[in-house]
């Protein structure tokens, strides 16, 4: 799998601030994943967007894939402590691509 | 419950020595995937292999073995060849093809003695 560039590589944010996290190719995507890894965990898929320009929402995080299908972003609105956490996102076709991911740190 | 399950959770391995680490899913996945995780850094792919008896190479296949001879099981070897083994391995399965969404066991962290 070759990288896609994720930025930034950490977040430190306030309670009840926001939050967003960028990932970003010079190649087309032909879809983009959303995992969140909690501090000693496992990786868990969040969303899976496809096509261009959409958007999807999951209550206080909306997921956005660009109109050239080559970057995306996630963005947290009113962070809480339970969003602490490596956010990453993947794609896939016929080669796996992967984000370095953002840790995201929510001060209480 | 279906998931995959990751065993054991801890490995501690001696300089020289192969170690297996295990990975069983039940839920009827074709694709399975092994990734290694170092701290603070983004994953990295080791093997995959999406239909049984077949398996590719990732990015960082060097010093590890794997097999895939039944559809649930997806074992990873870390050879002796493998000279800085220390890290958090993920297996992770889906249902065919790299579009499609990831499921992760637990993970096995592997320390050198």
């Amino acid at each position: 799998g070759q990288q896609v560039m994720q930025i930034p590589q950490y977040q430190h944010v306030q309670e009840g601030e926001d939050f967003t996290t960028y990932c970003n190719s010079s190649t087309t995507l032909s879809n983009i994943q959303w995992y969140k890894q909690r501090p000693g965990g496992h990786p868990v898929f969040l969303i899976q967007l496809v096509k261009s320009g959409e958007v999807k929402k999951q209550k206080r995080l909306t997921f956005q894939f660009g109109e050239a299908k080559k970057n995306s972003s996630l963005h947290i609105t009113a962070t809480q402590t339970t969003d602490v956490g490596t956010y990453f996102c993947l794609s896939g076709a016929n080669n796996l691509f992967f984000g370095t991911g953002t840790r995201l740190t929510v001060i209480p | 419950d279906g998931g995959i399950t990751q065993s054991p959770k801890y490995l501690f391995r001696k300089e020289g020595q192969n170690v297996t680490l295990s990975c069983e899913q039940n839920l009827n996945h074709d694709a399975m995937y092994w990734y290694r995780q170092d701290p603070g850094q983004g994953l990295r792919l080791i093997y995959y292999s999406q239909i049984v008896n077949d398996f590719q190479k990732g990015d960082i296949a060097e010093g590890y073995s794997v097999s895939r001879e039944k559809k649930e099981s997806f074992p990873l070897t870390v050879t002796s060849a493998q000279k800085n083994p220390t890290a958090f391995y993920l297996c992770a399965s889906s249902r065919g093809g790299h579009n499609q969404p990831q499921h992760f066991g637990d993970g096995t962290r592997l320390s050198i003695l």
